[in-house]
């Protein structure tokens, strides 16, 4: 089975843009979770989406915001951008709801400039 | 909230010699995991523990979840150069669905 994709793997912009990061699961699975990694805070969970619904949400502000697809295809957007949401964003796939084993797919690098 | 600490932070140790990292939360948990991140890579599942005081190996892995599945460790035997990476521990709280990352410790083997 292929593995968790994520599109684009490199991002840079700017201060108040906004930025819509993809995210394919392996195959079968239907959650996919969000998570931001940084060296000051480590692995911090944004949201997981489970059937295309929002079934748990991280201590994020609301400029974080995903959705998922039918296919199970997932987006994460992120408005406004500061410089602090400079971050590797993984997206992580599992077979059922909730805090299961996690398959991570390569991440995306967002630089906020 | 909950809290997930690891410890140490970063390990430098002789190949050969063994290593252990420590995860400790402020919550009982319901289970917890244990990811490793190689340099430049995504974390990759190692485990996960779900009874109290349970014990698992693999290869020179062992892991431990404590009486009170409140804390965990991840013991390796006989290090080598390809354990460089970072181990996370993440545990699951209450059966909330967020799983709560350590902040990770940090591997280096020198040869």
């Amino acid at each position: 089975k292929a593995g968790v994709t994520q599109t684009p793997r490199y991002l840079i912009k700017t201060r108040g843009q906004q930025v819509t990061l993809s995210c394919s699961p392996i195959s079968g699975h239907r959650s996919v979770s969000w998570y931001q990694q940084t060296p000051g805070q480590g692995l911090q969970f944004l949201f997981e989406y489970f059937s295309e619904t929002q079934r748990n949400k991280g201590n994020f502000p609301g400029r974080f915001s995903g959705r998922q697809f039918s296919n199970s295809r997932s987006e994460m957007n992120v408005s406004t951008l500061e410089l602090g949401d400079s971050a590797l964003y993984l997206c992580a796939s599992s077979l059922a709801q909730g805090a299961n084993e996690q398959f991570f797919g390569p991440g995306t690098r967002l630089t906020v400039l | 909230g909950q809290q997930v600490m690891q410890i140490p932070q970063y390990q430098h140790v002789q190949e050969g010699e063994d290593f252990t990292t420590y995860c400790n939360s402020s919550t009982t948990l319901s289970n917890i995991q244990w990811y490793k991140q190689r340099p430049g890579g995504h974390p990759v599942f190692l485990i996960q523990l779900v009874k109290s005081g349970e014990v698992k190996k693999q290869k020179r892995l062992t892991f431990q979840f404590g009486e009170a599945k409140k804390n965990s460790s991840l013991h390796i035997t006989a290090t080598q150069t390809t354990d460089v990476g970072t181990y996370f521990c993440a545990g699951n709280s209450g059966n909330t669905g967020k799983l709560i990352f350590g902040q990770g410790t940090t591997l280096q083997v020198k040869p």
